[in-house]
């Protein structure tokens, strides 16, 4: 049971660059989620998943997109990355109803120079 | 939109002693929750304490505590006898408690412990 992982965990891309970033879970979490943490200014929601094929918009979504074809995983995808995408992002997951407990990745740290 | 408030960048305790961390919330909403989140230089996020708002008890968790002032809209953690191992950046989170599980995140306090 590995929980939830991400890949990869370092990334340095250009400007303009397109890239994937991997989230996979083997808990048949229903909720999954991606978040942006950049100093002082804590974790912030980009865009969030309620089961398959149920993708929403979070706080800061502008610049990714996201898919949710199996239960399994979450990819979030940047198209023509930008020095502002320079962040630290998490995945996490959640049963989902009532359940209050959320399992974060390991993070995933994306520098665009 | 709610928003999360943690008024304090950094704080610093002596090993064994007790620290109080700050939060604040703002919501419209009668029912909700509450977290405090640790994030060690590993980068994990590690769920510390959580308090359900229907309960007029405060959440504890071994060490850890809360003062959750419902009225006043706070939610302070705090830490006794303090250890090493304590030292990370604490995250203040609140989730509303209807359909979904986003949640909302303060900027963090860093608390450093001194031996």
């Amino acid at each position: 049971n590995a929980g939830v992982t991400q890949t990869p965990k370092f990334q340095v891309l250009k400007t303009g660059q397109s890239m994937t970033l991997q989230c996979a879970q083997d808990m048949n979490h229903e909720y999954m989620s991606w978040y942006r943490q950049d100093p002082g200014m804590g974790l912030r929601l980009i865009h969030y998943s309620v089961g398959a094929g149920i993708t929403d918009q979070g706080e800061v979504p502008n610049g990714y997109n996201v898919s949710r074809s199996t239960t399994e995983d979450f990819p979030l995808r940047l198209l023509s990355a930008a020095p502002s995408q320079t962040s630290v992002y998490f995945c996490a997951t959640s049963l989902g109803g009532s359940s209050l407990e959320q399992y974060f990745g390991p993070g995933t740290r994306l520098t665009v120079t | 939109a709610q928003t999360v408030t943690q008024s304090q960048p950094e704080m610093s305790v002596q090993e064994a002693e007790t620290v109080t961390l700050s939060c604040t919330y703002d919501t419209s909403e009668s029912d909700y929750y509450l977290f405090w989140y640790k994030q060690p230089p590993s980068r994990q996020m590690i769920l510390v304490i959580r308090q359900e708002a229907y309960k007029q008890q405060n959440a504890t968790e071994n060490r850890f505590s809360v003062n959750f002032q419902k009225a006043a809209k706070s939610f302070s953690l705090k830490i006794s006898d303090s250890q090493l191992g304590d030292a990370a950046m604490y995250f203040c989170a609140y989730r509303s408690a209807g359909y979904g599980n986003k949640l909302v995140f303060g900027a963090g306090t860093i608390l450093r412990v001194k031996s």
